[in-house]
């Protein structure tokens, strides 16, 4: 089990560009969750989903953002329009019951 | 806003000596976890402890909880220089709820040969 895997691992996106950030979960898990970390702060939860669904999006941005985990692939979270304020760290969790995380290594994302 | 908060915001000890973290939050949960992170790299789960337990061992790792006072410790024992990190506390509601994690913003831990 190759554990949660993200990529790309670095991003660089030119302003108003898109941006494409890929997780697959572990083998078995079927929660997904989108985290995302600026510089010197903690991480900051953004969406939850299960298979074909969106559970909880609370904490993504109302414009520009979006995600999706289809039945088969990967989960996506996708950035239209990128500004310099998404550079961050875009970090991807799974989870078998809603309960024990598995984080990845996570996706940097410049903007420039 | 932030759910946990770790204090201190960074710690500076000798290889060999405790380091002690403390965490607190802000409403009911129902686990509260710790990670590490290295810089510029993932999330490591560290240790869960639910709401019903007051503590909990791994190792060198010892994490206590108070759901009085809402708060939390992680003790390392007999430091090493490879434990230098970011240390995480997460909060979540668990079970049928999302249970999201919330985070603190860490606490900075450099252990010195």
């Amino acid at each position: 089990n190759a554990g949660v895997m993200q990529n790309p691992r670095h991003l660089v996106r030119r302003r108003g560009q898109e941006a494409r950030l890929r997780c697959s979960p572990m083998k078995g898990h079927s929660h997904v969750y989108w985290y995302r970390q600026l510089p010197e702060e903690g991480l900051k939860f953004m969406v939850y989903l299960q298979k074909e669904n969106i559970i909880d999006e609370s904490g993504m941005p109302k414009e520009r953002f979006s995600a999706e985990f289809p039945k088969e692939g990967p989960s996506i979270l996708r950035i239209q329009q990128v500004v310099r304020g998404d550079s961050a760290a875009y970090f991807c969790a799974s989870s078998p019951d809603n309960y024990g995380y598995t984080f990845g290594s996570g996706t940097r994302l410049t903007v420039v | 806003s932030q759910q946990g908060e770790e204090d201190p915001q960074a710690l500076s000890i000798q290889e060999g000596e405790n380091a002690t973290m403390n965490c607190s939050y802000k409403t009911s949960i129902n686990n509260l976890q710790w990670y590490r992170q290295n810089s510029g790299r993932g999330l490591v789960h560290l240790i869960l402890i639910r709401s019903n337990e007051r503590e909990k061992h791994s190792g060198r790792l010892r994490v206590t909880l108070d759901t009085s006072k809402k708060s939390s410790s992680l003790l390392i024992t007999a430091s090493r220089a490879a434990d230098t990190a970011s240390y995480f506390c997460a909060t979540g509601r668990g079970g049928g709820a999302t249970n999201k994690l919330i985070f603190g913003t860490g606490t900075l831990l450099a252990v010195q040969p």
